[in-house]
């Protein structure tokens, strides 16, 4: 059982679509960590939000933190087809990262 | 590029066998996290160095061990291998021993058990 669920497992969506990845999770962390991984490589930080609340954008994509620091959402707008990947939310407490399953986002030109 | 070196790249072994994977973490990162990809079980971590001395560990078999050395790379060996262990094995560096800072992953050693 993963202790952070990842929705969707897939996406499949057309250049210039908007998308959003969602993690939630029943325990609260310190913080939380969005990665993208492309095939054959290691996991690539997007983002690392870590006050209930927050929000963060990095150019189209927009991170968000839930208030209870259980869950976050990451949005991305007009998709292209670089933002093909699997998307990763992690979770960190003192002493474990713990990673959800990931979201497979495919953008078609 | 990470700057997190992993060699090597890709590995065969047979059952029963014992391999070591290594691992240079970025320059000035003193803490080394492991970590085994798989498909039915993702991302998983295994276990996390900071300045040579264990300071978590994660889900790790008996059979699997790590070290960091003196000059801050790290091994990971796995031992009476068996099928179950193919997988992605993956090396990440941190500046601190803190879970929340950023880890830097490596490209990865993909290990096949025959």
């Amino acid at each position: 059982t993963q202790l952070l669920e990842q929705s969707p497992q897939f996406l499949s969506i057309q250049e210039g679509e908007n998308l959003t990845v969602y993690c939630n999770s029943s325990s609260v962390f310190s913080s939380l960590q969005w990665y993208r991984q492309e095939p054959g490589e290691g996991p690539v930080l997007l983002v690392t939000v870590v006050t209930g609340g927050e929000v963060k954008k990095l150019k189209r994509l927009t991170f968000q933190f839930g208030d209870a620091r259980k869950d976050s959402s990451l949005h991305i707008t007009a998709a292209q087809p670089g933002d093909t990947g699997l998307y990763l939310c992690a979770g960190a407490d003192d002493y474990k990262l713990s990673f959800g399953a990931g979201t497979t986002v495919t953008v078609r030109a | 590029d990470s700057g997190v070196t992993q060699t090597p790249k890709h590995l065969i072994t047979a059952t029963g066998q014992r391999v070591t994977l290594r691992c240079s973490p970025r320059s000035g990162d003193l803490s080394v996290y492991w970590y085994q990809q798989s498909l039915d079980q993702g991302l998983q971590f295994l276990i996390q160095y900071y300045n040579g001395e264990e300071r978590a560990k994660g889900n790790i078999l008996e059979r699997f061990s790590a070290q960091q050395f003196p000059d801050l790379h790290s091994e990971l060996n796995l031992s009476s291998l068996e099928l179950g262990d193919s997988a992605l094995y993956f090396c990440a560096s941190s500046v601190e021993g803190d879970m929340s800072y950023e880890q830097y992953f490596g490209p990865g050693t993909r290990l096949t058990v025959t």
